[in-house]
């Protein structure tokens, strides 16, 4: 079957720091991949989406992500964290056929400390 | 967001009781979803529809149905409301599912007691 996962639950970083929050998916072929973002009480906002091509995806509020074939891995990067970043992040993947159903990795909590 | 709204915000229900969640589509997208956010768990797909009257069920779609009967509204229904289903429910909307992308609505908190 399908799946995201997103091995750690919760990550805490100073402010300043770099951050990598990992996604690793188990998909048959080469799937969609996408982040997302959400701040307590809020919606869903989209950061950055891999379809094809270029394995490095840039994304808003400075982010980036990597797909990496060999190692099923889709890891959401940002080289300086602000304290607006912490949140909650949510590595997501959908197949090619598959009328667009997303699966969720279970999330990541960033918290940052000043 | 712009273009997709869910109604109510917040609803707390008793037991038993049938509930109805509605999402509003101003975007004409054919593709609609239901998901629901628990802790630990990510966001699961309950129902989905690819067209009117077109629907089909997700992973978590027991004591969950669904109606779409325009392109702009994809109703919800608990039809006996259980406490696990106390949960943050969202709408998502795609206009060609896959590479097109997703908007999400702002959610609805339903609370059963």
């Amino acid at each position: 079957a399908q799946s995201v996962t997103q091995p750690d639950i919760h990550i805490t970083v100073s402010e300043g720091a770099s951050l990598e929050l990992r996604c690793n998916y188990s998909y048959g072929a080469t799937p969609y991949l996408f982040w997302y973002v959400q701040s307590p009480g809020q919606g869903l906002q989209l950061l950055l989406k891999y379809f094809s091509g270029d394995t490095l995806v840039q994304g808003i509020k400075g982010f980036e992500a990597e797909f990496k074939r060999s190692q099923s891995s889709f890891n959401l990067r940002k080289p300086s964290v602000h304290w607006s970043d912490a949140a909650e992040y949510f590595c997501a993947g959908v197949r090619g056929t598959s009328y667009g159903k997303l699966t969720f990795g279970q999330g990541t909590i960033l918290t940052v400390h000043p | 967001d712009a273009g997709i709204t869910q109604s109510p915000r917040h609803k707390v229900t008793e037991t038993g009781t049938p509930v109805t969640l509605r999402c509003h589509q101003t975007e004409n997208h054919r593709y609609m979803y239901w998901y629901r956010q628990d802790p630990g768990h990510g966001l699961r797909l309950i129902h989905y529809s690819y067209g009117v009257k077109d629907t089909d069920k997700g992973e978590v779609s027991d004591g969950y149905s669904v109606s779409r009967s325009k392109t702009e509204d994809f109703l919800l229904t608990l039809e006996s409301a259980t406490s696990s289903q106390t949960s943050v429910y969202f709408c998502a909307i795609s206009e060609s599912g896959q590479n097109s992308g997703y908007t999400f609505g702002s959610g609805t908190r339903l609370t059963v007691v």
